[in-house]
């Protein structure tokens, strides 16, 4: 069947760089945003959040960065390896609602 | 610690016959999701159980029903498919914002 990865935006780098990956969120009334990694053929996988009154988060290897004056959110890997390939998606909730709005979604490819 | 199953992992149907997707969780999670995923789109949200006893339509209700059988089970029901529900579909559930993924289901209507 058809990969869940194609017709998607891609962003090709080699091993080792900097990864930057962008999403555009339509609500300026969200106030919570999520970053998940979706590998082939298996479900999304959180990898970091960030609330409204903040403007950037860091984790173990990755960073989130917010601009609510144009809403969008990005997704910063360093030294991108290999296993980092997969799909990556944003989510945004507004407070209140239990649900939440993906992106479309992020290709990314690795090479070693 | 399962976190949250889904069964079947592949199904294939004809058109017109039901079947319904398991899910469960073992997180004591309150609420549960039901998502399709199509090549190149996001998910989109069929329908959800804030808590036990409760169900709401999503996006793409059309076709589908759920039962939220107690808090760990949420299943999908497709009474009549058809080649537009092919698919893979993705149950989660979550405490607050942050929603757990299952390995989803591949469905294939012919």
């Amino acid at each position: 069947g058809e990969s869940v990865g194609l017709h998607l935006p891609t962003l090709s780098v080699q091993e080792g760089d900097n990864s930057i990956i962008n999403c555009a969120y339509s609500n300026s009334a969200s106030d919570y945003f999520i970053w998940y990694k979706q590998e082939s053929g298996k479900g999304p996988q959180f990898i970091i959040d960030i609330r409204s009154n903040m403007d950037k988060r860091q984790g173990q290897r990755v960073t989130v960065l917010l601009n609510k004056t144009v809403k969008h959110l990005s997704l910063q890997i360093a030294a991108t390896q290999p296993g980092d390939s997969a799909v990556y998606f944003c989510a945004e909730n507004m407070s209140g609602y239990s649900t939440l709005t993906f992106g479309k979604g992020t290709m990314l490819l690795v090479s070693p | 610690n399962a976190g949250v199953t889904q069964t079947p992992k592949f199904q294939v149907l004809k058109t017109g016959q039901s079947m319904t997707l398991q899910c469960a969780q073992d997180m004591n999670h309150n609420s549960m999701y039901w998502y399709r995923q199509d090549p190149g789109m996001g998910l989109r949200l069929i329908y959800y159980s804030a808590s036990e006893g409760t169900t709401d339509k999503g996006e793409v209700p059309n076709g589908y029903n759920v039962s939220r059988l107690n808090k760990r089970e949420f299943s999908l029901r497709l009474e009549s498919a058809a080649p537009s529900q092919t698919s893979v579909y993705f149950c989660a559930s979550t405490r607050s914002y942050e929603q757990y993924f299952g390995p989803g289901t591949r469905l294939t209507v012919t």
